[in-house]
């Protein structure tokens, strides 16, 4: 089975902190991508990489940005954070061109 | 407890029943389409897609049916156990890797 693994399950982090979500993946895929997912609005895509070094901006980039020096690992950071931040985090893994993906168990992060 | 479920519609069904969720997806030109569940406390988890030169397949105890005359996707589930109790959303492909999802329907079931 795949798995994906996001290092917190819950995060509180106060305003203006720099705040690292890592996630790692154990299946060699080669796309990694973050979501945020917000009551009402579904998910919604952050960023993602097809590769290592890698990262194309999603849907909703704006005060994040990311790391994938590893195949297996990709790191969401927010650069500082901020109220409208608090949300939970979904990480998630596919093959290249291949569907569908795998998701983590997410990290939920508020911001004081 | 998980706010993710807070504002969705919902559905009842009584233990034993078959349920139905509906979605509407967006793109005529989406030619790829996925079914997830997430339990509360829980990441999504696949549970069955089809493409779109296929209106129907079947899993266990799931079958998703596509209409893509009217851009509908349905998720059926057969004998609804309360395990199945969680947010169901579908999601079609925006790309070859990315995906658009849905903002789910929340499914309970009752003995």
């Amino acid at each position: 089975d795949v798995k994906v693994t996001q290092s917190s399950r819950y995060l509180v982090k106060r305003t203006g902190e720099k705040v690292f979500l890592e996630c790692v993946q154990d299946m060699d895929h080669e796309n990694m991508f973050w979501y945020r997912q917000d009551p009402g609005l579904g998910l919604r895509l952050i960023y993602f990489s097809y590769d290592v070094k890698m990262k194309e901006k999603g849907d909703i980039p704006e005060g994040y940005s990311v790391s994938r020096e590893k195949k297996e690992r990709f790191s969401l950071i927010l650069e500082s954070a901020s109220t409208n931040q608090t949300s939970m985090y979904l990480c998630a893994s596919s093959f290249r061109g291949v569907q569908p993906q795998h998701f983590g168990d997410g990290t939920r992060l508020s911001i004081l | 407890g998980e706010s993710v479920g807070l504002h969705l519609p919902t559905l009842s069904v009584q233990e034993g029943d078959n349920s139905i969720i509906n979605c509407a997806y967006s793109n005529s030109a989406s030619d790829y389409f996925i079914w997830y569940k997430q339990e509360s406390g829980k990441g999504p988890q696949f549970i069955i897609d089809i493409r779109s030169n296929m209106d129907k397949r079947q899993g266990q105890r799931v079958t998703v049916l596509l209409n893509k005359t009217v851009k509908h996707l349905s998720l059926q589930i057969a004998a609804t156990q309360p395990g199945d109790s969680a947010v169901y959303f579908c999601a079609e492909n925006e790309s070859t890797d990315k995906l658009i999802f849905g903002t789910g329907t929340r499914l309970q079931v009752f003995p």
